[in-house]
């Protein structure tokens, strides 16, 4: 069965610093990895998509990779911010299937 | 709010009483997402619509779970003779017609059977 696992389930880093997150996933590689954030109590939100044929994607402070020979996606926040504290989500998904998430990895940024 | 919405925002029943939830979609989405996530753990699909025709069900959605969504609009979940184990957050997404493309998801439903 396809699996994705966030190797953290929590991360605390310095506020200017670089976060990074793991996403490994098992078994055939997913069309495609989707991240989310999602704050208590709420719904995730998307962040970014990547495709398996895209090797990194960019939104301003964010950056995703895609490593199909580690089968493996690296979330980055740059510059990071108290702000950006909350639990990160990946999930996969292949041309019609359902997204399969992952734990989530919560993420705190101290000031 | 154009935004995907659901209600009631939070339930707390008897076990054994049947419950309800309602999800209202972002109105130009054709695809309709349910998933259930408890403490700890990622949104777990539970199933999903295009227009009004349910196309796939998850092995966790028990004989006692069922989904509509008549009019290919809104959609409704029912649990029918709660269990403890059925408390969890209930979320919806909604999505336009390609199943690759980002979900917007509404704020849940927190319930809690006691």
């Amino acid at each position: 069965s396809q699996k994705i696992e966030q190797n953290s389930e929590a991360l605390n880093i310095q506020e200017g610093k670089t976060a990074t997150l793991t996403c490994n996933y098992t078994n055939y590689s997913p069309a495609y990895l989707q991240w989310y954030r999602q704050d208590p109590g709420r719904g995730p939100v998307f962040l970014l998509l990547i495709r398996e044929n895209e090797k990194e994607k960019r939104k301003e402070r964010l950056k995703v990779t895609f490593d199909t020979t580690l089968k493996q996606s690296l979330f980055h926040i740059t510059a990071s911010q108290p702000a950006d504290s909350a639990t990160y989500l990946c999930a996969r998904n292949s041309g019609n299937t359902p997204l399969v998430f992952g734990k989530g990895t919560r993420l705190s940024v101290i000031a | 709010d154009t935004g995907v919405s659901q209600d009631p925002r939070h339930k707390i029943t008897k076990r054994g009483q049947n419950v309800t939830f309602r999800c209202d979609p972002i109105s130009e989405h054709n695809r309709l997402y349910w998933y259930r996530q408890t403490l700890g753990q990622g949104p777990e699909f539970l199933t999903y619509f295009q227009n009004e025709a349910q196309l796939e069900k998850s092995r966790l959605l028990s004989d006692r779970f069922s989904a509509e969504r008549p009019k290919g609009s809104f959609s409704t979940l029912e649990i029918q003779r709660t269990e403890q184990g059925d408390s969890a957050m209930y979320l919806c997404a909604s999505t336009r017609d390609r199943g690759n493309d980002e979900q917007f998801f509404g704020p849940g439903t927190r319930l809690t059977v006691l």
